[in-house]
């Protein structure tokens, strides 16, 4: 059964403190890597896929990267509007294309 | 603008009054799913729709039904709702099946059934 658990499953910076969030993945076979953002009372945004090990994707001030085991999601220089829920979810190639997620991190950005 | 539309977004019901959730997209997408979120659990997968007429079961369909007569359009139904059913449901849709490409979301409906 694939599993994800991502850490912290909270974090608080200052505006401007780089940090990273992780996403530690279990699938049989992994098809794609997706990092989501969710505002509250909002459904999760889509920020970027990951097919491959080595594999990186930046925009604005985040950046994913893929290995075997793990993605990291890098925020840079963040803002307070970079506050919110980020989901990790792994799709193993099944048939149903299910997503499995892991529960979150909650990222506080105070200026 | 290309969305995925859910509707109610809140309903507060009492347990066994039938219910129907919608969930429209017009981004001629072929696949659609709903997921349920709930606080440490996570988003877990109720049901799926490859394409109009083909739906099946996710992890955790008990309870739900749900139907897809046409491609923009998947309902999902509590036929006899109960108080484990309280929950954050969200329509997720994705252009084509077996592909990699991402999920888009609703923004959710909160359900509370009394």
């Amino acid at each position: 059964e694939d599993q994800v658990t991502q850490s912290p499953e909270a974090l608080r910076l200052q505006e401007g403190e780089s940090s990273s969030l992780n996403c530690s993945y279990t699938v049989s076979g992994l098809r794609g890597l997706f990092w989501y953002r969710q505002d509250p009372g909002k459904g999760p945004e889509f920020l970027f896929t990951l097919y491959s090990a080595g594999e990186e994707k930046e925009k604005e001030r985040l950046k994913a990267t893929l290995t075997k085991k793990e993605s990291f999601l890098h925020i840079t220089a963040p803002k307070p509007e970079d506050s919110a829920t980020y989901l990790c979810a792994v799709h193993s190639g099944g048939s149903n294309y299910k997503l499995t997620f892991g529960k979150g991190t909650l990222l506080t950005v105070n200026p | 603008e290309a969305q995925v539309t859910q509707n109610p977004r809140y309903l507060i019901t009492v347990t066994g009054k039938k219910l129907t959730v919608t969930c429209s997209q017009n981004m001629n997408h072929e696949y659609m799913s709903w997921y349920r979120q709930d606080p440490g659990l996570g988003l877990r997968q109720i049901y799926y729709s490859m394409n109009v007429e083909v739906t099946d079961k996710g992890d955790v369909p008990e309870g739900y039904k749900v139907s897809r007569k046409e491609k923009r359009n998947f309902p999902l139904i509590l036929e006899s709702p109960s108080p484990n059913q309280t929950s954050l449901y969200f329509c997720a849709s994705m252009p084509q099946v077996y592909s990699n490409q991402p999920q888009h979301f609703g923004d959710g409906t909160r359900l509370s059934i009394l």
